[in-house]
Parts: C-alpha cells; sequence; structure tokens
C-alpha cells in the first residue's frame, strides 16, 4: 500500500514569498490533515478535511495560510506571505474516517525555511 | 479543554533494559489516547492506542502502553530496549466532546545506548 506522500520534501524562500505544499493522502482515505511542527514541538493541526469539507480550521492562520482538497482527493496548502515564524516542518496525513478511534497516517513532511 | 503533557525531553536507556516513556493528558470527555514514533528524516508512525477496554494496550515492536485513568496517563513501555528503538515519541489525546482535534505532546527523544 502506497502511503502519504509530500511534495516538495524541502524548500527555502524569503519573508514576504508565497509557497505551495503538495499532499496525496493513501487511497480511499477520507480524512486528511495539515500538521505544522515547529522544532522542539509535538504537531499542531492547522486543519482537518472529511473529503472534500473542513471539519476543523481552528487554529489555521487564515490571513496568509489556506487549503483545499479539491475532489476529496489531493490537497494543497498555501502560505502568502510568508513570515519568518513559519518556519516548520508541514506534515500531512490521512485516515479512513475522522472517528475519534481511527489513527493517522503520515507523509514524511516538508521542512520549510523562511530567511 | 484538551492537553497532553510529556514530562521528560529525552530518556537514556541501556540496550536490554526496559524502558517507559511518560505521558499524562487532560480531557473535559473520554480520553482516546494514542502513540506515535518518529525516526530520522520520516514521518510519524502509529504505535498504539487505547480506546476502551483492556488498560494494558499492545502495539508495533513490542511496545505496550497502560492506560490509568486515577492517574490520567498513558505511559509508554517495552521490556527490552533496542538500540533501534532510538526515536522521537509522541503521545497524542482526542476526546468524545472536543471535536474532531487531536493533541500531541512535545515529544520525549529516547536514546537507547548499546
Amino acid at each position: 500500500e502506497a502511503g502519504v506522500a509530500q511534495s516538495p520534501r524541502y524548500k527555502i524562500i524569503e519573508k514576504r514569498q508565497s509557497v505551495a505544499f503538495w499532499c496525496n493522502p493513501i487511497s480511499g482515505h477520507a480524512t486528511l490533515y495539515w500538521y505544522q511542527q515547529i522544532l522542539g514541538q509535538g504537531p499542531k493541526l492547522l486543519i482537518q478535511f472529511q473529503n472534500n469539507g473542513v471539519v476543523d480550521d481552528s487554529q489555521l492562520p487564515k490571513d496568509r495560510f489556506s487549503a483545499e482538497r479539491l475532489k476529496g482527493v489531493d490537497s494543497t496548502l498555501k502560505i502568502q506571505p510568508a513570515k519568518l515564524e513559519d518556519s516548520a516542518v508541514y506534515l500531512c496525513a490521512s485516515s479512513t474516517d475522522s472517528y475519534m478511534n481511527t489513527e493517522a497516517f503520515f507523509g514524511q513532511g516538508t521542512r520549510l525555511t523562511v530567511v | 479543554a484538551q492537553s497532553v503533557a510529556q514530562p521528560e525531553d529525552q530518556v537514556n536507556v541501556a540496550e536490554g533494559n526496559p524502558l517507559t516513556v511518560k505521558c499524562t493528558y487532560s480531557v473535559s470527555g473520554n480520553p482516546y489516547l494514542f502513540w506515535y514514533v518518529q525516526y530520522p528524516n520520516r514521518g510519524l508512525q502509529f504505535l498504539l492506542k487505547y480506546i476502551t477496554g483492556d488498560n494494558l494496550v499492545k502495539g508495533s515492536y513490542g511496545f505496550e502502553a497502560e492506560f490509568n485513568k486515577s492517574q490520567t496517563s498513558f505511559h509508554l513501555k517495552k521490556p527490552s530496549a533496542l538500540v533501534s528503538d532510538s526515536a522521537l515519541y509522541f503521545c497524542a489525546v482526542r476526546d468524545d466532546t472536543g471535536g474532531f482535534k487531536t493533541i500531541f505532546g512535545a515529544g520525549t527523544r529516547l536514546f537507547v545506548k548499546a
């Protein structure tokens, strides 16, 4: 079974520039998550999709971050404009559903450095 | 509000010795608890989960975890550590009153010395 695919693996941009990350979840997984993991901290949920609908985006900085999941499959997370504090690893994960007892499968992440 | 604490930044153990990685949590409703492991340059991998039932949960790679409701803890354990167990371990929690959000702890780095 193929895992969660993310690209790019690494990205370096200057502050105020824009950047986009792509994620392709495990086939058949209805739920897709984007997490931000700052060095030394645990992952923080940015947004969670159930199919192509948003079920939680309470921690997404909506003035600069946006995400979409067209057709309920792959997803794109965008930052515009980037700030220095956005430097982090962005993790995409998927699960079969959004039930409380369902574990997530994670991609390798995209390491973003904002200079 | 949900929260998770992993009180140790790092745990050091000799190969062959038992290991424990600690986790405590706070939730409003019933907890759903998870352990994930992160190896260098790899994504998080699911180890085990507690949903309901037996307080001792067995998972991947010989790991197990003990749910203690009175102490609100979910410590990860392994009877005999391997050097290859060296990694970053995350405890995570959901509760059935907090919506769909999973809260992760800050992580504990496990170092197993040969």
